[in-house]
């Protein structure tokens, strides 16, 4: 199963943005797949945030924020989460998942601290 | 409301056998593919498993292949899992989830609140 790298941590203070990444090995094109996000708070199961191929083909998920966005960077081959506006709230575990075959692959998740 | 209800978590000696289930309710159960990712303590998620809206298509971790079946009744709402020769490295919270389409391959837009298994002598 490949594996999607995710930075252990990050921090950003509030009103600031937050720029979370997801890299895919290289024998995997990050063009070729639609990149989901997940965010998961202490003691809860995660929520879908929304997922993001391409700027005509990406999805939000029911009562997610637009201050929540995706993106690719194709050279790094790399997907990205946009938070913008951060809030206090957004303080939480994310995680990105891929569909490379009929199986899951899930990221190592990044832990958001909102300073 | 719609809302998935996991049950049949426990303590459970290594080489011991266990049945998972999810109950859903508040959306047309058959018209979407199913999973179970797990996640052991203080670790991240993995995918163990899903199964399309007529079980034509099922997929498994390699971690659980031959160890664990997964199956659903559309007439009760309910999906399962079938876990067998557990092993310690098993020990996690089990969640149900909701794909959005009817074969799979896209978002988990539902989850349940999880149902704890532990594997330990």
């Amino acid at each position: 199963q490949p594996v999607l790298t995710q930075p252990p941590s990050s921090s950003a203070s509030p009103g600031e943005s937050a720029r979370l990444t997801c890299t895919l090995p290289s024998d995997i094109n990050v063009g070729s797949y639609n990149i989901y996000w997940y965010q998961q708070k202490p003691g809860s199961p995660p929520r879908y945030l929304l997922y993001y191929y391409s700027d005509s083909d990406k999805g939000q998920g029911s009562g997610v924020p637009s201050r929540f966005s995706g993106s690719k960077d194709a050279s790094a081959n790399t997907g990205i989460l946009l938070i913008s506006g951060l809030q206090s709230e957004d303080e939480a575990d994310y995680y990105c998942m891929i569909w490379p075959s009929n199986a899951v692959v899930f990221g190592g998740g990044t832990k958001l601290t909102v300073l | 409301e719609v809302q998935l209800v996991e049950s049949g978590g426990g303590l459970v000696q290594p080489g011991r056998s266990l049945r998972l289930s999810c109950a859903a309710s508040g959306f047309t159960f058959d018209d979407y593919a199913m999973h179970w990712v797990r996640q052991a303590p203080g670790k991240g998620l993995e995918w163990v498993s899903g199964i399309s809206w007529n079980s034509g298509s099922i997929g498994y971790a390699d971690s659980v292949k031959g160890r664990f079946t997964i199956s659903r009744d559309n007439a009760k709402n309910s999906l399962y899992l079938q876990m067998n020769s557990l092993r310690a490295e098993d020990t996690a919270l089990y969640y149900c989830a909701k794909d959005t389409h009817l074969d799979g391959g896209h978002a988990f837009d539902i989850w349940g609140q999880g149902t704890m298994v532990t594997v330990s002598s």
